[in-house]
């Protein structure tokens, strides 16, 4: 069966510091795959979402990036991040044999 | 582009009270429509689908109807419990099967 794993599970940062959250996935092969943000209270916003390695399509300008270095790890990354970077991200996957999108646990990301 | 309403809530009911939360969708051609639930902290899990016009997809008590006519795919049940109580999203996914649309979520507070 298939499984997503994010980590880590929780990341307090300071203002200015580097991010770098991973994303993977088991359990099945050339998935497409996605980051969402979740502010406090609100609904999701896609941010990249990708259709193979080295594939990254931008849904909003941003302070962040991502990149995908092999078929199933999606990375989440900034140089410096804002106060604004706080939220719940989460990472997704879907195949076109299957309708739906499958979602991770989630990373709770606080900026000080 | 494609985009999905739903009622922002929040909705407060109480235990055994009967759920409808409103959504609504605009999209080319014949997406795929979805319902997600998040329970708190954790990431968004699939509630129910529905691939066509007239089908309806159900699970755990929940059911939601795909109409074309109205463009609506609205969530219902009959009979709440505290357990329930969550953020509920309405989603689409296109056509082509790259693009989901997520509404801004609902949330729903049970009381017993």
């Amino acid at each position: 069966s298939q499984t997503i794993h994010q980590w880590p599970a929780t990341l307090v940062q300071p203002v200015g510091s580097p991010l770098s959250l991973e994303c993977t996935v088991e359990g099945t092969s050339n998935p497409n795959l996605y980051w969402y943000r979740q502010a406090a209270g609100r609904g999701l916003q896609l941010l990249f979402y990708s259709v193979g390695i080295g594939q990254i399509s931008s849904e909003v300008p941003q302070n962040l990036s991502a990149s995908r270095p092999q078929d199933r790890q999606f990375i989440l990354s900034s140089k410096k991040l804002l106060l604004s970077d706080s939220g719940f991200y989460l990472c997704a996957w879907s195949v076109l044999a299957s309708i739906e999108q499958f979602f991770g646990p989630g990373t709770r990301l606080t900026v000080l | 582009g494609d985009s999905v309403t739903q009622m922002e809530g929040p909705v407060t009911l109480s235990e055994e009270a009967f759920l409808t939360i409103n959504c609504t969708y605009t999209a080319t051609g014949y997406p795929s429509l979805f319902w997600y639930v998040q329970y708190p902290g954790e990431g968004l899990q699939l509630l129910l689908k529905a691939t066509k016009a007239d089908d309806k997809g159900s699970n755990k008590g929940f059911e939601a109807t795909y109409r074309k006519e109205t463009t609506s795919f609205h969530l219902e049940k009959g009979s709440v419990q505290v357990s329930d109580s969550a953020v509920y999203f309405c989603a689409l996914r296109d056509n082509y099967g790259q693009n989901f649309v997520f509404g801004p979520g609902t949330r729903l507070s049970v009381l017993p």
